[in-house]
């Protein structure tokens, strides 16, 4: 059972247009949110959270958003470069911290 | 600054033959995680630490995986009678924090290939 849902596997973006990657959750327990980005050979390496308590959490050219209602968060990246080119994960902390990870989505800046 | 270290990078190993992978936090952190990773699929939770103590175990992870983390420092994930579904790149990842909220800094992995 795949809690955490990231339904678009790719996303090709013109370098400094916005990326907007998507993600749902079916955990109402879920309190804590994170994206993660992924380069190839390498371990995810953190890039931003947001807390339940929260709809925005804001860190320089990356904003998330969260819709609790809806159970569905986004990140914002703006305006991509081609660096940003990476395979994003998003994450939700459950009970007994835990964290459920989605299935990826592999973005391209093209420049 | 040392990150999260992982060893070895890369194991293959036959079927049925126990297999340990270590890790290395960085140093401050209280908090360790590990967790298995299969192509087209997010990393999957196995278990966590705080200090020394195992406190979360995946009910996905089969009896014939054990973790520790001796002293609260580096961490041992132990895989016995391997099989062909134990084929996986296998993340650590270490945090500080004494409440409930923290970041998670990964490892590069182990790649583990049974035969």
């Amino acid at each position: 059972d795949q809690q955490v849902k990231q339904n678009s596997p790719s996303l090709s973006v013109q370098e400094g247009r916005i990326s907007i990657l998507n993600c749902d959750y079916t955990n109402s327990m879920f309190d804590y949110f994170l994206w993660y980005k992924k380069y190839p050979a390498e371990g995810p390496t953190f890039l931003i959270s947001i807390s339940s308590i929260k709809d925005k959490n804001e860190d320089g050219r990356f904003t998330v958003f969260l819709n609790k209602s809806a159970k569905h968060l986004s990140l914002h990246i703006v305006p991509s470069q081609p660096g940003d080119s990476a395979v994003y994960f998003c994450a939700a902390r459950g009970t007994g911290n835990q964290f459920y990870f989605g299935t990826g989505t592999s973005l391209t800046v093209i420049p | 600054d040392t990150g999260v270290s992982q060893d070895p990078r890369h194991k293959i190993t036959k079927r049925g033959q126990n297999v340990t992978f270590r890790c290395d936090p960085i140093s401050e952190h209280n908090r360790l995680y590990w967790y298995r990773q299969t192509l087209g699929q997010g990393p999957e939770f196995l278990t966590y630490f705080q200090n020394e103590a195992q406190l979360e175990k995946s009910r996905l992870l089969s009896d014939r995986f054990s973790a520790e983390r001796p002293k609260g420092s580096f961490s041992t994930l132990e895989i016995q009678r391997t099989e062909q579904g134990d084929s996986a790149m296998y993340l650590c990842a270490s945090s500080f924090g004494l409440g409930p909220l923290g970041p998670q800094h990964f490892g590069d992995g182990t790649r583990l290939s049974i035969l």
